[in-house]
């Protein structure tokens, strides 16, 4: 089946450090979104990509949609321990499929104080 | 809106008993879906619906595993007999197909459970 090569599988920063990660595919996709799971709860959504090309950001949180259209990444900046948890992409092969939803395994993010 | 809400939030039940998970999508939404998240195999789509129907249950593992949409507003995802290898958290999420929604998911705190 499809896959998501998401990356780094964890990363251990210091608060006050950029944070990058980012998933690519062999598949072409028409929206990535990218994810946030904190211990216990479900995952929420943070950002949604819907053109090659858009960069979005909210708050510290930036993410682009790459070119190609089978990569996105999410960068945080100055990073605080609220970061701590799981971030997923998620990538939706075609317009209209709702069950095309692919999730990359995630990035574990530790920040120490 | 209370967002998805999933019941029970934890579940420790024995080996050979049966399992009922419960969902309540959010309202309004028209697809609903159900993911198991292992730390083998991260998020796995198990099955979703569209208005209440079935469109894709590839993702269910076995006939042990089914799933029912009675109504908009209800879904459950029951396992009978649970094995041990079933251990896992169970997520419910929802979605309202449109253009400007993008066909973003929403999910529920999650069902662990456990069987022993």
């Amino acid at each position: 089946g499809q896959q998501l090569n998401q990356s780094p599988q964890s990363m251990f920063i210091q608060e006050g450090e950029d944070v990058s990660m980012n998933c690519t595919s062999s598949s072409i996709f028409n929206t990535w979104l990218w994810y946030k799971q904190d211990p216990g709860e479900g995952p929420v959504l943070l950002i949604a990509l819907y053109k090659a090309g858009e960069l979005t950001s909210n708050g510290r949180l930036t993410a682009q949609f790459g070119i190609t259209r089978k990569d996105s990444f999410l960068n945080i900046s100055a990073s605080i321990p609220s970061d701590v948890g799981i971030y997923f992409c998620a990538g939706q092969l075609r317009s209209g499929s709702q069950g095309n939803l692919i999730f990359g395994k995630g990035t574990k993010l530790s920040v120490k104080p | 809106d209370a967002g998805v809400i999933q019941s029970p939030r934890h579940e420790v039940t024995e080996m050979g008993q049966e399992v009922t998970l419960r969902c309540k999508p959010i309202s309004g939404h028209d697809y609903l879906f159900w993911y198991r998240q292992t730390m083998m195999r991260g998020l796995e789509l198990l099955i979703y619906f569209n208005n209440n129907v079935p469109i894709d249950d590839s993702g269910m593992p076995e006939d042990r595993f089914s799933a029912k949409m009675p109504n908009a507003s209800f879904s459950t995802l029951k396992i009978q007999p649970s094995e041990p290898r079933d251990s896992a958290v169970y997520f419910c999420a929802s979605s309202l197909e449109g253009a400007l929604s993008g066909n973003i998911q929403y999910f529920g705190a999650g069902t662990r459970l456990s069987v022993l």
